[in-house]
């Protein structure tokens, strides 16, 4: 069975207090794994897209990383304006239709106190 | 650059009534989705559309939900004969096909209450 499972569900920081997120998942066919962050009341809005093991991609703070298996998202130094709650998405493949199916884990919920 | 646009925001109404929510997409978008969220969980993927097609249901989307693509730009999610278990944040996403394969690009949902 496809299955995305992020860890830890939440998260307290202190401002400056590096740490990493997981997604792990199990899923026939990947295409590609996708981070976004989700403010309260808002969409997800689209931070990477890693398609291979041993790819990286990096954003001022962030940096996401990919195994066979998992994901990690690392925050370097974070600031309160990272709060916010991170979801990892896996694409995998339907042959029927030329359609990449997301799956999305329930996400991590970060807080960043100054 | 506009985004993937939904209407309402919020949508607060009484069980057993009809709701209908639509989504603008990125304009030169021509892949749509649809998801539902719930507090705490990440986004559950209800149908998609490439054009005005749509190729793809959920088992989540039971009979009393319809959504359509007419001219493969907007699209419209109705939910009939609403139950407590509608009130969700429905979001919207749209991609371009390409090469590689594209994120999907969200609207801000439109938060669905049952009283």
């Amino acid at each position: 069975e496809d299955q995305v499972t992020q860890s830890p569900e939440a998260l307290r920081l202190q401002e400056g207090e590096s740490s990493s997120l997981n997604c792990s998942y199990t899923v026939s066919g990947l295409r590609g794994l996708f981070w976004y962050r989700q403010d309260p009341g808002k969409g997800p809005e689209f931070l990477f897209t890693l398609y291979s093991a041993g790819e990286e991609k990096e954003k001022e703070r962030l940096k996401a990383t990919l195994t066979k298996k998992e994901s990690f998202l690392h925050i370097t130094a974070p600031k309160p304006e990272d709060s916010a709650t991170y979801l990892c998405a896996v694409q995998a493949w339907r042959a029927s239709y030329n359609f990449n199916k997301f799956y999305f884990g329930s996400g991590t919920k970060l807080n960043v106190k100054p | 650059d506009t985004g993937v646009s939904q209407d309402p925001r919020h949508k607060i109404t009484k069980r057993g009534q009809n709701v209908t929510f639509r989504c603008d997409p990125i304009s030169e978008h021509n892949r749509l989705y649809w998801y539902r969220q719930t507090l705490g969980q990440g986004p559950e993927f209800l149908t998609y559309f490439q054009n005005e097609a749509q190729l793809e249901k959920s088992r989540l989307l039971s009979d009393r939900f319809s959504a359509e693509r007419p001219k493969g730009s907007f699209s419209t999610l109705e939910i009939q004969r609403t139950e407590q278990g509608d009130s969700a944040m429905y979001l919207c996403a749209s991609s371009p096909t390409g090469e590689r394969n594209q994120p999907q690009h969200f609207g801000d949902g439109t938060r669905l209450s049952i009283l």
